[in-house]
This record gives C-alpha cells, structure tokens and sequence, in this order.
C-alpha cells in the first residue's frame, strides 16, 4: 500500500541544468497534480492532470513541463533549473469522481535546492 | 478566482484548551472547503471536508470545522487540544464553478503549538 511515490528526496543541482522529479500512485486515482510549497506562501498549483494525455497548468507553470503516459505515473521536469525553482515539491492524487472526489493524497516531498 | 486566507501565522495554546485555527475564503460559485496537517518533513494530510450539507463537519483525531457562508469562514476546532496536534495546518478552497481537475488553493498555513 505504497500510496504517492515520489523520488528523489532530496536533490542539488546547478543554475541551468535540467532534472525530472518522479511521481508514482498505486490507487488507480484519475487526478494528479504537483505543487510546490515555500515559506510563507503555502502550496502553488504547477501543473494538474485528469487523465492519461491530459494535461493543464496550474498558478505557477513557468519553467515546468509535464506529461501524463500512465495512469500512475506524473513526472515533472524543470528544463533549465533557476534559483528562483529551490522549493520543496509535492505530488499528489486523487479519485475524480466518488466520495473519495477531491481528496488529495500527497507524497512525503521533493527538496530541491538550485545553486 | 478562488483564495484563501488564514490569517495567523501561529497560535498557541495550552494542553487541554480549545484550539481554533482561522480560514476565510472567496470564491465565485459554491465552496468545497478542506483542512490539511502537516507534520515536520512529512506531505500534507487530509483532515476534514465540507462538501455540503451539515455546516459542522467532524474529521480525523477529533477536529471539527464550521461552515459559514455569510462570513466565508471554515475554522478548525478542537475541545482539547493535545501536545502530539502541534503542526502545519492548511485550509484550502475548490471553486466549483471554476475549479475543475481538483484544483485546490491552499492557505499559507498556520503554525499550531500546544504546550504543556
């Protein structure tokens, strides 16, 4: 009962480098979405999915690309990685329809600190 | 739009206290309203939801919430509060007329600290 998954949990990069952050559901949830949460400004939306090839951005898209394959998988890349990207990052997932409709699941986090 | 206040950064208050955590909202259409915790290094977790219906909404580990649509506020309460509720707790908004995909918009969270 792995729930979200994300990897890495922590990872350092350069100014400039590009990187992707995984994110994995084993709860067969329609919704994906990721957010990144920094101090003093709670969690922003960066990109949403509601189903395999479907895709849309959320507050904060900029300098973020992803792509919905699979059902459970959501990763995210950042294509050339600015200091302004040091954040901690979440996945997290949910039924679409259902009771269980607009609860997200999260995963533990992604720190990423950009130099 | 839909946005999300919560405007203390923390609050203290003695074991055994009530606890009240503050959230206003606004949105363009009907509100579904959630309360989320967060636990040092660890993603958020749900805690409670009002969808509709009952304006007192029951959660997880004995929180409560209040719906109040004239003042567009979902506080989170709890009688007593314990040392083990200390945590990041975060009120979020999805605008039904326009918050398609479970787009949720989180507070900037609130530092609860319970002390003995």
């Amino acid at each position: 009962n792995a729930g979200v998954t994300q990897t890495p949990k922590f990872q350092v990069l350069k100014t400039g480098q590009s990187m992707t952050l995984q994110c994995a559901q084993d709860m067969n949830h329609e919704y994906m979405s990721w957010y990144r949460q920094d101090p003093g400004m709670g969690l922003r939306l960066i990109h949403y999915s509601v189903g395999a090839g479907i895709t849309d951005q959320g507050e904060v898209p900029n300098g973020y690309n992803v792509s919905r394959s699979t059902t459970e998988d959501f990763p995210l890349r950042l294509l050339s990685a600015a200091p302004s990207q040091t954040s901690v990052y979440f996945c997290a997932s949910s039924y679409g329809t259902g009771s269980g409709a607009n609860v997200l699941t999260f995963g533990a986090g992604s720190r990423l600190t950009v130099l | 739009a839909q946005s999300v206040a919560q405007p203390e950064d923390q609050v203290n208050v003695a074991e055994g206290n009530p606890l009240t955590v503050k959230c206003t909202y606004s949105v363009s259409g009907n509100p579904y309203l959630f309360w989320y915790v967060q636990y040092p290094n660890r993603g958020l977790q749900f805690l409670l939801k009002y969808i509709t219906g009952d304006n007192l909404v029951k959660g997880s580990y004995g929180f409560e919430a209040e719906f109040n649509k004239s003042q567009t506020s979902f506080h989170l309460k709890k009688p007593s509060a314990l040392v083990s509720d200390s945590a990041l707790y975060f009120c979020a908004v999805r605008d039904l007329l326009t918050g398609g995909g479970n787009k949720l918009t989180f507070g900037t969270g609130t530092q609860l600290k319970v002390e003995l």
